[in-house]
């Protein structure tokens, strides 16, 4: 049973350039949430997508935009990068639909991205 | 706005002692409370969570407790060992969001 995979690992941008992550849910899961971590910071949230939509937005600027595939996976798109969106990036999923825990989330890896 | 303080900001510890972190939410609707525990670069894990309706859980060594009225939630680890060590992570959620408030953290050592 795969849990949530994330790739890329590690990124490096400079400023103004476009950046894609990609997440893969836990098995059975229909939802993928995304959040920031900034360097010794707890995680903070800024969506979830449930049935290809945005569900749920945290307070995050439109340069932060998503997508879900119809397998569930899930892209996280960030354009004209700033040098305060370097970060590592997590996604979660669960299961919202028919779970017995739809609140609960698993998370992945997370991509350490550097922006320069 | 949502806000989750999360005290304190690092723990050292004896082996075998105990460990407590708290948190305190602002949404008197939140009603799921995970912690998590996060090592030096690996994912956030689930280790153990409470809903609004239950005022303790306990998982071996970790457990949790929930006081509704005055909006707090703690994590208690017994026995402490080594391989607590981590960043420890509380977050509280409102049902039907389903999206996470994090606390800034607790960074335990445990000293063997």
């Amino acid at each position: 049973d795969a849990g949530v995979t994330q790739s890329p690992t590690h990124l490096i941008k400079t400023r103004g350039q476009q950046v894609t992550l990609r997440c893969s849910p836990k098995s059975g899961h229909d939802t993928v949430s995304w959040y920031q971590q900034a360097l010794g910071q707890g995680p903070q949230f800024i969506f979830q997508y449930y049935e290809e939509e945005e569900r749920q937005r945290g307070n995050f600027p439109d340069r932060f935009s998503g997508h879900q595939f119809p397998n569930y996976s899930s892209e996280l798109n960030v354009n004209a990068l700033l040098l305060g969106d370097s970060a590592l990036y997590l996604c979660a999923s669960s299961s919202l639909a028919g779970g017995p825990r739809p609140d609960t989330q698993y998370f992945g890896p997370g991509t350490r991205l550097t922006v320069l | 706005g949502e806000n989750v303080e999360q005290h304190p900001s690092t723990l050292s510890v004896q082996e075998g002692d105990s460990a407590v972190i708290k948190c305190t939410y602002s949404d008197s609707a939140s009603n799921y409370f995970p912690w998590y525990k996060q090592e030096l670069g690996k994912r956030p894990q689930l280790i153990i969570d409470i809903r609004s309706n239950v005022g303790e859980k306990k998982d071996q060594r970790i457990a949790v407790t929930l006081n509704k009225t005055a909006k707090h939630f703690s994590l208690h680890i017994t026995e402490t060992q080594p391989e607590d060590s981590a960043v420890y992570f509380c977050a509280a959620s409102t049902q039907g969001t389903y999206k996470y408030i994090f606390g800034t953290g607790t960074r335990l050592k445990v000293l063997a």
